[in-house]
């Protein structure tokens, strides 16, 4: 069964500086999302991504985060300055045909 | 979005039904119900998903009532692998596409499942 993969599993960083977190959603999939949890918090929305740009964003999407696709399977969720606040898990998802959402297994961000 | 009201938790003994009420009483007529879970850590997970008709699949069974004010997910013989939070969520689903729909959820149900 097609699933949503997600790397690295756990990435720990200094408070500064910039992380890239990865996903390979479902292949046949034209919509993706990152969201992130916080610890102990409801999983929030960050933003959606469709025909190589962004449809929809959170207000936690500020300037520091950016998505890409660059190339035909990765879609890319980049921090550029990482601040202590941002350690949480980050969920990657992509959307079937019913609009229901397949999430992949998330990345622990920790940043010290 | 429709707004969901939840119980904060509930217990199920491992093999019995477990039924999980969702009351949307705001639901527009073109805003279907879903529902997902969250285990412990894990990436959510879609369950299942209707409009006003039951559903049943190889997971779970969706009953809505007939005015679609609320709804119930059913777990038919829950184990103990269905220990999760289970979110209900009301959301408009256009199939000609349109709409970026970010999943917004609130707190769900902790579903404890004992043995």
């Amino acid at each position: 069964e097609p699933e949503v993969t997600q790397t690295p599993s756990h990435q720990v960083t200094q408070m500064g500086q910039e992380v890239i977190l990865r996903c390979v959603p479902i292949s046949n999939h034209l919509y993706f999302y990152w969201y992130r949890q916080i610890l102990g918090q409801k999983v929030e929305f960050l933003v959606s991504f469709y025909n190589n740009e962004i449809s929809e964003k959170s207000e936690i999407f500020d300037d520091q985060f950016s998505v890409e696709r660059p190339d035909g399977s990765n879609f890319t969720l980049k921090i550029r300055s990482t601040k202590l606040e941002d350690s949480a898990m980050y969920f990657c998802a992509s959307r079937g045909l019913a609009h229901e959402q397949y999430f992949g297994p998330g990345t622990r961000l920790t940043v010290t | 979005d429709a707004k969901t009201t939840q119980p904060t938790s509930m217990d199920c003994a491992e093999g019995r039904a477990a039924n999980l009420p969702c009351n949307h009483s705001t639901i527009s007529g073109n805003e279907y119900v879903y529902w997902y879970r969250q285990i412990h850590s894990q990436g959510p997970q879609y369950i299942i998903h209707g409009l006003k008709n039951n559903e049943t699949n190889e997971m779970a069974s969706l009953i809505i009532t007939e005015d679609r004010k609320s709804s119930t997910l059913i777990l038919p013989h829950a184990t103990l692998r269905d220990t999760a939070v289970y979110y209900c969520i009301v959301r408009v689903a256009v199939y000609s596409g349109g709409g970026a729909d970010g999943l917004t959820f609130g707190k769900g149900t902790h579903l404890i499942i004992q043995p």
